[in-house]
């Protein structure tokens, strides 16, 4: 089935340790981006990409760093993880060529730092 | 940035209509979106309007006024399993999309 894959699906990590959240498309979508989902705040943008060896940066990217070696893989990484990066991460991908360019979404991996 | 406001929860009876209101403020305009999203799971696609007016999609419909920088997505005739979370988003100028925080719907018997 087409889709998003995001790994892990759960996580609890001490502070200070590098952690990687991986995403892998397999719908050949050209942008791709990272979203953080906070109770009482939504979905924020950590960061994106419109294509294959671009990123760019969102709403919150400080923290986190991200690369897109290829159009499938789309890895977030947190240097060097805080508490306040406890949160469910989202992967999303969308054909920034199509008119409504809708994005689909990961099913999120949860992250806790102690 | 984006100013994007929707009410934090309602509650609805089975079988009803519920109106969730969004009203946002951007640099741009590229469309808005709505989506859903049921406790635990992925956010999914609802409903996409770019031009003023009226979009059905079965029992959802969603409306966009451009000039007041307003959406609404109705749900008609409520089932149990429409109670989840629903996102009023907007694409800005530069071809962003920011989420406002969401709203409960829940529906009771």
């Amino acid at each position: 089935i087409a889709g998003i894959t995001q790994a892990p699906t759960s996580q609890i990590l001490a502070a200070g340790r590098r952690m990687t959240l991986r995403c892998t498309q397999d719908m050949r979508h050209n942008a791709m981006y990272w979203y953080r989902q906070d109770l009482g705040l939504g979905l924020r943008l950590i960061h994106y990409s419109n294509t294959a060896g671009t990123t760019g940066k969102g709403e919150v990217p400080d923290g986190y760093s991200v690369s897109r070696a290829n159009t499938d893989d789309f890895p977030l990484t947190l240097a060097s993880a805080v508490p306040s990066q406890t949160s469910v991460y989202f992967c999303a991908s969308s054909d920034s060529s199509s008119g409504a360019n809708v994005l689909t979404f990961g099913a999120g991996s949860r992250l806790t730092v102690l | 940035g984006q100013n994007i406001d929707q009410p934090t929860e309602m509650t609805a009876t089975e079988g009803a209509i519920v109106q969730i209101n969004c009203t946002y403020q951007t640099s741009g305009f590229n469309g808005l979106f709505w989506y859903q999203q049921h406790a635990g799971e992925a956010p999914t696609f609802l409903s996409y309007n770019v031009l003023d007016g009226l979009e059905e999609k079965g029992r959802f419909s969603s409306f966009l006024s451009r000039s007041k920088g307003y959406s609404y997505l109705l749900l008609k005739e409520l089932q149990m399993k429409d109670s989840a979370s629903y996102l009023c988003a907007v694409r800005d100028g530069d071809y962003k999309l920011s989420f406002g925080a969401g709203t409960t719907v829940t529906v009771r018997a």
